[in-house]
């Protein structure tokens, strides 16, 4: 069966500091990966989405970044954190081709930036 | 572009009332259409979800029906209980091409004893 982990699970990162949060799926190849952000208050924000190693595709202009080191692997960092960054941040898998793919979702790793 | 739109909470309810969290959305083609939740501190859990026109999705006592005269996946529930205190997803996967999974901003639920 198909498995997702992200890590780690809660965080206090001081402004300025660097941030990588590591994500990896196992039981799957050639997942779609996801990045979501949900802040205080608000809904799901898509971050990143992958399609592939090396494909990252952006969805918001922001100090964030992610890289796909490996097929199963997905990390989002960023080198200098800002206060608005906090939020609970969730990483996502789907089996590639879209339509009727159910999205599976991490336990998500809470981001207080202080 | 495809877009979903869920009824904005709280939505605050006693023990065995009736439940509808109303969700429309705009899509080109046929898209799919879920239901997630989310309880307090936890990722997102697939609730429940539907593929195409008319059929009806369930799970856990809730229901769904993808109605596309109406563009609407509204989710229902005829008992609920206080364990289904939690915020409610609705999303959608367009229909080829675009792999994105879009969600709507979430309605939270309390339900009270």
């Amino acid at each position: 069966s198909q498995t997702i982990h992200q890590w780690p699970a809660t965080l206090v990162q001081p402004v300025g500091s660097p941030l990588s949060l590591e994500c990896t799926v196992e039981g799957t190849s050639n997942p779609n990966l996801y990045w979501y952000r949900q802040a205080a208050g608000r809904g799901l924000q898509l971050l990143f989405y992958s399609v592939g190693i090396g494909q990252i595709s952006s969805e918001v202009p922001q100090n964030l970044s992610a890289s796909r080191p490996q097929d199963r692997q997905f990390i989002l960092s960023s080198k200098k954190l800002l206060l608005s960054d906090s939020g609970f941040y969730l990483c996502a898998w789907s089996n590639p081709g879209g339509g009727e793919n159910t999205i599976y979702f991490g336990e998500g790793s809470w981001l207080t930036v202080v | 572009g495809n877009s979903v739109t869920q009824m904005e909470g709280p939505v605050t309810l006693s023990e065995e009332a009736f439940l509808t969290i109303n969700c429309t959305y705009t899509a080109t083609g046929y898209p799919s259409l879920f239901w997630y939740v989310q309880y307090p501190g936890e990722g997102l859990q697939l609730l429940l979800k539907a593929t195409k026109a008319d059929d009806k999705g369930s799970n856990k006592g809730f229901e769904a029906t993808y109605r596309k005269e109406t563009t609407s996946f509204h989710l229902e529930k005829g008992s609920v209980q206080v364990s289904d205190s939690a915020v409610y997803f609705c999303a959608l996967s367009a229909a080829g091409g675009d792999d994105k999974i879009i969600f709507g901003k979430g309605t939270r639920l309390h339900i009270l004893p």
